[in-house]
C-alpha cells in the first residue's frame, strides 16, 4: 500500500463549487504540505502543516484553506473553484533526517475546473 | 532569499551519452539541496540530497550531484543515459530544518535511441 495517498486522483467541477482535496499518510510524519503544478513554474506550495495544530500559508495560498484533521490527515479545499486553479495537485510528508527534510510525496490530484 | 534556477526547461540526450542537468541557487547561507525525480502520471521522489560533509552526493539509479559552494550550483549529472529516465528532474533548497523546500521550474529531460 502506499504511503501517501491522495483522494480523488481525478476531479472535473465547475466554477463556483467547492472542492476538497484529502491526503492521508502511513508513514508517522508530522510535516504535511499541499503543493500544486502547474507546467513550466514547478512546484508552489499553498499551506504546509508543522503538526496537528500548527497551520502555515505558503506562497500561493489565497483561494484555498485546509484542514490537519489528525496527525495522518490533511485536507485542501477550494471555497469556490475557479479555472485558474486548474492543475494537479501534491500532497507531501516530511520527517527530519540528517537535519533537514526529505519529503515523501503522494500520487497527485488532477483538478479541472470548467 | 533562497531561490533556485535550473537551466533548460527541456533536455535531450542520447541513450549512452552523459546526462547533465544545471541547478543554481541562491541562499544567504549553507543551503541543503535536492534533487527529486518525477516519472509520467507519478509524484516526486527523492533521488540525492546534499546536507553537509561529502560535496559529491550519490543517488538512486546511478545518478549523482556535486555541490560547488564557489559557483552556487548543485549539477546533476549520469554518466550513461538510459531509456527510463526520461522524466522531469527538480532541484530544490532550503535554508534549515524549519524552512520551507522552494523548488525549481523542473528540466524535462527526453532520451533519444
Amino acid at each position: 500500500d502506499a504511503d501517501v495517498t491522495q483522494t480523488p486522483r481525478n476531479r472535473i467541477t465547475k466554477t463556483g463549487k467547492r472542492i476538497m482535496l484529502e491526503c492521508s499518510q502511513t508513514k508517522g510524519h508530522d510535516r504535511m504540505y499541499w503543493y500544486r503544478q502547474d507546467p513550466g513554474l514547478g512546484l508552489r506550495l499553498i499551506y504546509y502543516s508543522f503538526d496537528v495544530k500548527d497551520i502555515n500559508k505558503g506562497e500561493i495560498s489565497d483561494g484555498y484553506s485546509v484542514s490537519r484533521q489528525a496527525q495522518a490527515k490533511f485536507s485542501l479545499s477550494l471555497e469556490s473553484a475557479i479555472p485558474n486553479q486548474t492543475a494537479l495537485y501534491f500532497c507531501a510528508t516530511s520527517e527530519l533526517t540528517s537535519g533537514t527534510d526529505t519529503q515523501y510525496f503522494g500520487p497527485g490530484t488532477r483538478l479541472t475546473v470548467l | 532569499a533562497q531561490s533556485v534556477t535550473q537551466l533548460g526547461s527541456h533536455v535531450s540526450v542520447s541513450e549512452g551519452a552523459l546526462v547533465l542537468l544545471r541547478c543554481n541557487y541562491s541562499s544567504s547561507v549553507p543551503p541543503y539541496l535536492f534533487w527529486y525525480v518525477q516519472y509520467p502520471n507519478q509524484g516526486l521522489q527523492l533521488l540525492l540530497k546534499y546536507t553537509t560533509g561529502a560535496t559529491l552526493v550519490k543517488g538512486i539509479n546511478g545518478f549523482e550531484a556535486e555541490f560547488k559552494k564557489s559557483e552556487t550550483s548543485f549539477h546533476l549529472t549520469k554518466p550513461s543515459a538510459h531509456m527510463s529516465d526520461a522524466a522531469e528532474y527538480f532541484c530544490a533548497v532550503t535554508q534549515n530544518r524549519d524552512d520551507k523546500i522552494i523548488f525549481g521550474k523542473g528540466t524535462r529531460l527526453h532520451i533519444l535511441p
